[in-house]
């Protein structure tokens, strides 16, 4: 089936330690996004890649960085993690930009210790 | 500055009633709006949407009402089932060329008793 993976679904870093999560698509879709969700909140969209485009959200840390490498992955480097940080970070695609329904993965929940 | 709402963090009905999950929004440029259901250890995935030119749109048991002069949408589950169990996030989308950002609320976990 067709789907968003992430990996790994639980991480653990230290205070400062960076820390990469990744997402694949078997979806072939044009748009891949970077959600993060702190507990009892909405998930906020740090980033999205339109293709190889990158676009930040304006209010997005500096500590957060994304990469995509190829169509079907995209990872999140969040380069020294704080207590702050800790939260579910989903990832999401979509066939283009504009488009409105957004498929998500399980999420990765991180952990600083 | 949350632009979109949802009031209550949960609901619980009982099997075969209906279920009416709210949502407000603060943001009169918003033209599109969806509704997401999440199961625990799963991310969202997308239930119902309703453009802004509509105030109605139907799929099996579920509706999706939009009041614009309100800001106010609601999804009705008619009837509930305890499958339904999980937690409703509505999100909208904003009228920007190629916008891609969803708003999204924080959530209403519903339970559905059998």
């Amino acid at each position: 089936d067709a789907m968003v993976i992430q990996n790994p679904r639980y991480q653990v870093t230290q205070f400062g330690k960076p820390v990469t999560l990744s997402c694949s698509q078997t979806l072939n879709h044009n748009v891949m996004y970077w959600y993060q969700q702190k507990s009892s909140q909405a998930p906020k969209l740090l980033f999205h890649y339109y293709d190889k485009d990158f676009n930040n959200e304006a209010d997005t840390p500096d500590n957060f960085q994304s990469r995509r490498p190829n169509t079907s992955f995209c990872f999140l480097d969040i380069r020294s993690p704080g207590l702050g940080d800790a939260a579910m970070y989903l990832c999401a695609t979509s066939r283009r930009q504009g488009n409105n329904e957004q498929f998500f993965g399980p999420g990765t929940r991180l952990t600083v210790l | 500055d949350q632009q979109v709402k949802q009031n209550s963090p949960s609901l619980s009905v009982q099997e075969g009633r209906i279920s009416i999950l709210n949502c407000d929004y603060t943001n009169s440029m918003f033209d599109y709006f969806l509704w997401y259901k999440k199961y625990p250890a799963e991310g969202p995935t997308f239930l119902i949407s309703i453009s802004s030119i509509k105030d109605k749109n139907e799929d099996g048991r579920f509706t999706v009402f939009l009041n614009k002069s309100a800001k106010h949408l609601s999804l009705h589950i008619v009837p509930s089932q305890p499958g339904d169990s999980a937690v409703y996030f509505c999100a909208a989308r904003g009228r920007r060329q190629g916008a891609n950002n969803l708003f999204f609320g924080t959530g209403t976990r519903l339970t559905v008793i059998p």
